[in-house]
């Protein structure tokens, strides 16, 4: 099956930066999304990657590297509100998404 | 734009009763629904996918007596859980695809449903 691979969680610290990695399987592959999803509530856009590179939009940017199966996710300045798990999907040659296990990231202050 | 409205928002239910979960696109036209369930500190797991018109696509392992799928217009898609039972409780998530949108998928805010 397709694995898309992303740590379980990570912990880091208000004001900082950090960066969720996610790896996934290179064949079939139409895009990235990534998402955030606070504790009880639907998933939210974040991003979407087809080509390589790095996408910024505010505090969040999001990188791609097709030949590797790679790709990251940065947030800057990080605020509490930040806390929340983040998930990688990866857009199959079907066009639907495989999701990651997600990330849960811990800010503290 | 892209709003996606999920009806009810929670629900509590007797053992053995069916619930019947709404998911619409407010504006924009949906031709494929998803509905996901997501356990708690679990990953979304696609349960199947709807495209209006058509019968469901149901993922492995998913019951499609006991998931009852429907997508009869553009907008609305309905899951009917039947014959609940307390190992259904769950956070079911639906989300609406716009194909012109580069194939990212919309979320509505979810439905907690609890079996009792």
């Amino acid at each position: 099956g397709q694995n898309i691979d992303q740590p379980t969680e990570m912990t880091a610290t208000e004001g900082a930066i950090v960066q969720i990695n996610c790896t996934y399987q290179t064949s079939g592959f139409n895009g990235l999304f990534w998402y955030q999803q606070h504790a009880g509530e639907a998933p939210t856009f974040l991003s979407y990657n087809v080509l390589d590179g790095l996408e910024e939009k505010g505090r969040f940017s999001s990188f791609l590297s097709r030949s590797k199966g790679y790709s990251y996710l940065l947030l800057k300045e990080l605020q509490m509100k930040d806390s929340a798990s983040y998930l990688c999907a990866k857009v199959d040659s079907n066009y639907q998404l495989i999701w990651g296990a997600g990330t849960k990231l811990i800010i503290k202050p | 734009g892209a709003v996606v409205s999920q009806h009810p928002s929670w629900v509590i239910c007797k053992s053995g009763t069916s619930v019947k979960i709404e998911c619409r696109s407010l504006d924009f036209q949906a031709t494929t629904m998803f509905w996901y369930r997501q356990f708690p500190k679990q990953s979304l797991m696609l349960m199947a996918t709807s495209n209006e018109g058509s019968k469901a696509t149901y993922e492995q392992g998913v019951e499609k007596d006991k998931f009852l799928i429907n997508h009869a217009s553009l907008t609305l898609s309905t899951l009917t859980v039947t014959s609940a039972h307390p190992e259904d409780s769950s956070f079911y998530i639906c989300s609406a695809r716009d194909a012109g949108k580069d194939y990212e998928q919309y979320f509505g805010p979810g439905t907690r449903l609890t079996v009792t």
